[in-house]
């Protein structure tokens, strides 16, 4: 089956150190996405890639790296400089960013605590 | 900039009560929009989209929206709401400035179906 998966589904680290988020698809997807979801806040853009060894900042990319080495994977790193780290990390690609009406698919994300 | 407002922040129906979630969005162009479902705990669900054309337009599981233009509005409604609906709601608007082609969130509606 075709689809992205995120691990692990929950994630537990001690505040200062880097943590890296897994997200994979197999849908052979050139566009991918991260987003961070907080309570009552909706969900919002970290960075995305639209083609391997390309990727751009969203609008919250302050504490955090990504990588695109391969086109199936776009692991993201939480570094000890994000603030507030622990929420709800969703995945999601696409086959391609050139047009918004095409439908991003999301995987079924990761749950961070930092304590 | 393209803002999505989702009023509600949590609804409870009765189930085989109708149901009506707002949406407002705030964009200068032909905005194009999306209901996403979340079930808890996990990633997002397509219900529907909205490009051009007809402004009513039909999803998955019953869910039909309609676009508003004079109200800027693309509400998501069901004729008759089953338990399993019960989720939270997100509606989104697709994004062309700076060339990305993400998407822009509402803050969610959380549906709560009573017996």
């Amino acid at each position: 089956d075709g689809g992205i998966t995120q691990s692990p589904k929950y994630l537990f680290r001690k505040e200062g150190q880097n943590v890296t988020l897994s997200c994979e698809q197999n849908l052979n997807h050139d566009a991918m996405y991260w987003y961070r979801q907080d309570p009552g806040q909706g969900l919002r853009l970290i960075y995305y890639s639209q083609i391997v060894n390309d990727f751009q900042k969203g609008d919250i990319a302050e504490g955090y790296s990504v990588s695109r080495e391969k086109k199936e994977s776009f692991p993201l790193t939480v570094t000890s400089a994000q603030k507030n780290p622990t929420a709800f990390y969703l995945c999601a690609s696409k086959p391609h960013d050139r047009e918004v009406t095409v439908e991003q698919y999301f995987g079924p994300g990761t749950r961070l605590t930092v304590t | 900039a393209q803002s999505v407002t989702q009023p509600d922040i949590h609804i409870t129906v009765s189930e085989g009560a109708s149901l009506e979630l707002r949406c407002n969005y705030s964009y200068g162009a032909t905005p194009y929009l999306f209901w996403y479902v979340q079930s808890p705990g996990q990633g997002l669900q397509l219900l529907l989209k909205y490009f051009s054309g007809d402004t009513l337009v039909q999803g998955i599981k019953g869910f039909e929206a309609e676009f508003k233009r004079s109200q800027s509005s693309f509400n998501l409604r069901k004729p008759s709401v089953h338990w399993s609906d019960a989720a939270e709601y997100f509606c989104a608007v697709g994004r062309l400035d700076t060339g990305r082609r993400a998407l822009t969130f509402g803050s969610g509606t959380r549906l709560q179906v009573q017996p």
